[in-house]
């Protein structure tokens, strides 16, 4: 089975902190994905990847930024947290040509 | 983008068949999918269907696609408590990108 982790379950941090959530799986996929989860809104792709040291921009990228140096890690930078950015952060991966979506269990980040 | 669009909430009772409802807006779509969440927990691929089939069953669940109205439809047999979670329509045109739904939060009444 696919296997994505992500990092930490729950985090708090400070507003105006710099912020990285980590994700990592392990089937050789190309492709991963950020999304923010909040109630009523669904998701919203934040980030993507196709390959190492790809990334394009998704439908909600201001104050994120991304980095994928490995094929198998994601990385969603927050620059300088703000309140407006307490969600439920899902990372994502997907091969080439399959096209079913995997997800790790998600990273509920409060900022406070 | 592609606009895909579900109801909120849904309540059913234990032992009834459930129907969550998903319109989706291109007609270019080739992959149709339903996810569900549970409580604390990510997004689990229940099942999916190709923009060239009707109808895909697996045990107790049905997928229905009407490609004409952009509808998809996931009906749950028998529902059970445990089926109470949140469950998500998501579509693709192919591309590396998946649209979702907001979500329907499902509510079995034992």
């Amino acid at each position: 089975d696919v296997k994505v982790t992500q990092s930490s379950r729950y985090l708090v941090k400070r507003t105006g902190e710099k912020v990285f959530l980590e994700c990592v799986q392990d089937m050789d996929h190309e492709n991963m994905f950020w999304y923010r989860q909040d109630p009523g809104l669904g998701l919203r792709l934040i980030y993507f990847s196709y390959d190492v040291k790809m990334k394009e921009k998704g439908d909600i990228p201001e104050g994120y930024s991304v980095s994928r140096e490995k094929k198998e890690r994601f990385s969603l930078i927050l620059e300088s947290a703000s309140t407006n950015q307490t969600s439920m952060y899902l990372c994502a991966s997907k091969g080439r040509v399959n096209e079913k979506l995997f997800f790790g269990s998600g990273t509920q980040l409060s900022v406070l | 983008g592609e606009d895909v669009e579900q109801s909120l909430f849904l309540s059913v009772r234990e032992g009834d068949s459930s129907v969550i409802n998903c319109t989706y807006t291109d007609s270019s779509s080739t992959y149709l999918y339903w996810y569900k969440q549970e409580p604390g927990a990510g997004l689990q691929l229940l099942t999916y269907i190709f923009s060239n089939m009707d109808m895909k069953q697996d045990q107790r669940l049905t997928v229905l696609l009407n490609k004409k109205d952009k509808h998809l439809s996931l009906r749950i047999a028998d529902t059970q408590t445990g089926d109470s979670a949140i469950y998500f329509c998501a579509v693709t045109t192919g591309a590396n990108n998946l649209f979702f739904g907001t979500g329907t939060r499902l509510t079995v009444i034992p």
